[in-house]
């Protein structure tokens, strides 16, 4: 089972700042398969990146992510307030379980 | 504009059964794998299972596997969760979602997701 662990576990920062979040897997995982989603309180998580840098269906292009191999980012170039919300990493590469990260909730001051 | 509707959830003892439902619509259901999410509460998102457009390619997570039964009839766009033997520790917000095809797989990341139903296993 590939293991994916994210960090920071929280993070807060200020409207305009750049957010780095990182996703580190425990094996190397194919490009075509990391997702990032971003999920804010009471709602269903909502697609951001998929193969590690493609951005989904409208999503703005503050949004970008990167990475290969067992480490992976997604960066947002200027935080904006409804940018707090809980992000996630995900796998699909070949076999299951495609497990998720544990998470990184980002705060705006 | 594509959607899907998770039904089904509900409260119910430990070692009782539930089934949930999820509909679609809005797009062209059979072609695209479909999968189970759940979340516990105050938790992060754990995949639970996951069936190919045609039904015929199933998979599951070890905490659910021999329990939970994954299955879809695309003559009513509409996926289900049949849950036996539930534990207190599947107590979550049930989602489904629908999987983003790449090149390599069906399989691919979740890009429509459902409101999630809630299933408590409490006696």
């Amino acid at each position: 089972e590939i293991v994916l662990t994210q960090s920071p576990g929280t993070l807060s920062l200020s409207p305009g700042d750049r957010a780095t979040l990182s996703c580190r897997a425990s094996q190397s995982v194919s490009s075509n398969s990391l997702a990032w989603y971003q999920q804010k309180p009471g709602q269903a998580p909502r697609l951001l990146i998929y193969g590690a840098s493609s951005r989904a269906t409208g999503i703005p292009d503050r949004f970008s992510g990167s990475g290969s191999g067992t480490d992976f980012t997604l960066t947002i170039s200027r935080l904006e307030p409804e940018d707090s919300a809980v992000y996630y990493c995900q796998h699909f590469d070949v076999s299951p379980p495609w497990t998720f990260g544990q998470g990184t909730k980002v705060g705006i001051k | 504009e594509m959607q899907l509707l998770e039904s089904g959830g509900g409260l119910v003892q430990p070692g009782g059964s539930l089934r949930l439902s999820c509909a679609a619509s809005g797009f062209t259901f059979a072609s695209y794998a479909i999968s189970w999410v759940r979340q516990a509460p105050g938790k992060g998102l754990q995949w639970v299972s996951s069936i190919s457009g045609s039904g015929l390619s199933t998979y599951y997570g070890d905490p659910v596997k021999g329990r939970f039964t994954i299955s879809r009839d695309n003559s009513k766009n509409t996926l289900y969760l049949q849950m036996n033997r539930l534990r207190a520790e599947d107590t979550a917000v049930y989602y489904c979602a629908k999987g983003l095809p790449t090149a390599v797989t069906p399989f691919g990341a979740f890009d429509i997701w459902g409101q999630g139903t809630l299933v408590t296993v409490s006696s």
